[in-house]
């Protein structure tokens, strides 16, 4: 079984602050990485992709990999209350094969004013 | 417009009927999911299809059959409907990038 594990939370943080959201997953071949958000009893919705180890950033996101230590991470700066979701980590197993994402069962954030 | 539309929206049946969801996509993608979210248990795979002449079980595709009707049409039918199946059930497609794009999905309640 190809596990995505995330720490379900609830992470809290003050608006305006970082949110650090992690996430580790056990298939060493794995080769794409998504974070999605989640609204509740709304559809998750795409954030950021990463395939390659480092960091990358788009607006007030950072998605950090890290492939020798199977963990793949996601900032949030100047936090808002309306980034208080759920965030769904998803690991494509072998972007090659055509795999289907393997999701986690997501963090739960919580930004207070 | 809605670029993955799912229908119906929600969805009340008894123990036993058959059920259909539709999935319909304007993406022009090729890969199509079907997934179920439970709370505490993520969003599990149901069935994929990569084109319209290939369908992959997922996880969970005990009591569930999918139908690929053309690029842009992924049916999901529960022959005969269970309380246990009983969830939200999301559609998604993608390209070769595999960033999903999820319609709004189907609350389905089972009496």
């Amino acid at each position: 079984q190809k596990e995505v594990e995330q720490n379900s939370g609830p992470l809290s943080v003050p608006e305006g602050a970082i949110a650090s959201l992690n996430c580790t997953y056990s298939d060493r071949g794995s080769q794409s990485f998504f974070w999605y958000r989640q609204y509740s009893g709304k559809s998750p919705e795409l954030i950021m992709s990463i395939y390659s180890n480092g960091d990358k950033e788009d607006g007030r996101f950072t998605a950090q990999l890290n492939k020798a230590s199977q963990y793949v991470s996601l900032l949030i700066r100047d936090s808002q209350p309306s980034d208080s979701a759920t965030y769904l980590c998803a690991v494509n197993p072998n972007s090659n094969s055509g795999y289907a994402l393997n999701f986690g069962k997501g963090t739960s954030l919580l930004v207070t004013p | 417009d809605a670029d993955v539309t799912q229908t119906p929206r929600n969805r009340i049946t008894k123990t036993g009927k058959r059920i259909m969801l539709e999935c319909s996509q304007t993406k022009g993608h090729d890969r199509m999911y079907w997934y179920r979210q439970d709370p505490g248990l993520g969003l599990r795979l149901i069935y994929y299809s990569f084109d319209v002449k290939d369908i992959n079980k997922g996880e969970i595709s005990d009591g569930y059959s999918v139908s690929r009707q053309a690029q842009a049409k992924f049916s999901l039918s529960l022959e005969s409907a269970i309380p246990n199946q009983t969830a939200l059930y999301f559609c998604a497609t993608s390209d070769y990038k595999l960033e999903q794009f999820f319609g709004p999905g189907t609350r389905l309640t089972v009496l």
